[in-house]
């Protein structure tokens, strides 16, 4: 199985402030790789696919980059409503794998 | 848009068997270009995908579960199905149904539907 490391697990930041997400693959998977948004009491959102292609529903402050092995999510100028935990997926191998999660949290 | 909707098993007692049933709006489940899927999360496993099925009938599946979990398609009720086996307290988790269109990342997904095992 291909691992997802993700970190950190969590980080607290302030409303304008970039945070930095980072997704290390155990072995190559190219670009396919999504991350996904979850709040409190719901299910995942997709949130960027392709490891830099996002979603309609989001605002283009959330930015993915990376292939192979080592992959980022951005969020610039954090909003209130960007709190939340996020996950990476790696879409090229069965069985598909996710990450461990990394909580962001507003100050 | 399609839309998920999974059924709500009630709970279970260990050895058991969990059946959910996932119902597709929005779409046919007939269509070549979904992969049905079944997630779970838990607090000591986080995020952990089961398998899918397409269209065709194909499946894949997580081979941690060897030989406890089936995913099968009734077209005619546009639904999907989920059955594990031999349930334990492991087993506990929210499930969710989830589709990706001509992907394996997961697009749209069910609202979550909490099985929990217990003596």
């Amino acid at each position: 199985d291909i691992q997802m490391t993700q970190s950190p697990s969590s980080v607290s930041a302030s409303v304008g402030d970039r945070v930095t997400i980072t997704c290390r693959a155990s072995q190559g998977i190219s670009s396919w790789l999504a991350w996904y948004q979850q709040k409190p009491g719901e299910a995942p959102k997709l949130l960027i696919f392709l490891a830099s292609s996002v979603q309609n529903a989001f605002p283009a402050r959330f930015r993915g980059s990376g292939s192979g092995t080592d992959f980022t999510l951005t969020i610039n100028n954090l909003q209130p409503e960007d709190s939340a935990t996020y996950y990476c997926q790696q879409a090229n191998n069965i069985p598909l794998t996710f990450g461990g999660g990394t909580k962001v949290e507003i100050k | 848009q399609v839309q998920l909707q999974e059924s709500v098993p009630g709970l279970l007692k260990p050895s058991q068997t969990l059946s959910l049933t996932c119902s597709v709006s929005g779409g046919s489940i007939s269509s070549g270009s979904y992969h049905w899927n079944w997630i779970r999360q838990s607090a000591a496993k986080g995020l952990e995908w089961l398998g899918h099925i397409s269209a065709s009938g194909n499946t894949n599946y997580n081979p941690s579960l060897k030989s406890r979990v089936t995913i099968s398609v009734d077209t005619s009720k546009n639904q999907f199905s989920l059955t594990l086996t031999s349930v334990t307290a492991a087993d506990t988790a929210v499930y969710y149904c989830a589709s990706g269109y001509l992907s394996n990342w997961f697009r749209v997904w069910g609202q979550g539907t909490l099985v929990t095992v217990s003596s």
